[in-house]
């Protein structure tokens, strides 16, 4: 099994431009999240989905968007870059949202905004 | 809402020594508890868990935790650190079914040969 595939691994991005952050499971689970990592600050939750159609604000959602349109995908958008955003991106995904779920997670993808 | 702190940012320990990573939460409940490890550039990856019971739970590559709920603390332990479990460890708890994770800022292992 491929588990969770991020792409792409680094992305440099200038201010104001737009990205999209791909993200796919092949495990059919239910729950999906996007985290940033931020040095001292661990990681935060920035949107999750609990199903196909189904897509909520975590902690930091300003500036980013989402949609799941099937089990597989999750795609994080940035409409208008900010230095601010400079991070290292996880998506990660489970069973259910529950806390007993493991979280399985993609390998990041580091991006800069100049 | 929980809350999770790690109270050491960088710890540096000789191979072979001993190991203690400190994780303490806020939460209402039992919480469940997680600890989690990330290699440099990579993905978090599950160290073990605890829902309930024997409060000392075994986890994979040789790491032990222990719930103690009067500290609000569940700590990761290892009798001896190899140079290869240099890396980040998150302490990351639950609230229950339908609740996200929250993580903890993470600690900073290094091994000196």
């Amino acid at each position: 099994n491929a588990g969770v595939t991020q792409t792409p691994k680094f992305q440099v991005l200038k201010t104001g431009q737009s990205m999209t952050l791909q993200c796919a499971q092949d495990m059919n689970h239910e729950y999906m999240s996007w985290y940033r990592q931020d040095p001292g600050m661990g990681l935060r939750l920035i949107h999750y989905s609990v199903g196909a159609g189904i897509t909520d604000q975590g902690e930091v959602p300003n500036g980013y968007n989402v949609s799941r349109s099937t089990t597989e995908d999750f795609p994080l958008r940035l409409l208008s870059a900010a230095p601010s955003q400079t991070s290292v991106y996880f998506c990660a995904s489970s069973y259910s949202q529950g806390a007993k779920e493991k979280l399985f997670f993609g390998s990041g993808t580091q991006l800069s905004v100049l | 809402a929980q809350s999770v702190t790690q109270p050491d940012i960088h710890i540096t320990v000789s191979e072979g020594a001993s190991l203690e990573l400190r994780c303490n939460y806020s939460y209402g409940a039992t919480p469940y508890l997680f600890w989690y490890v990330q290699s440099p550039g990579q993905g978090l990856q599950l160290l073990l868990k605890y829902f309930s019971g024997d409060t000392l739970v075994q986890g994979i590559k040789g790491f032990e935790a222990e719930f103690k709920r009067s500290q609000s603390s569940f700590n990761l332990r290892k009798p001896s650190v190899h140079w290869s479990d240099a890396a980040e460890y998150f302490c990351a708890v639950g609230a229950g079914y339908g609740q996200n994770f929250v993580f903890g800022p993470g600690t900073r292992l290094s091994v000196l040969p």
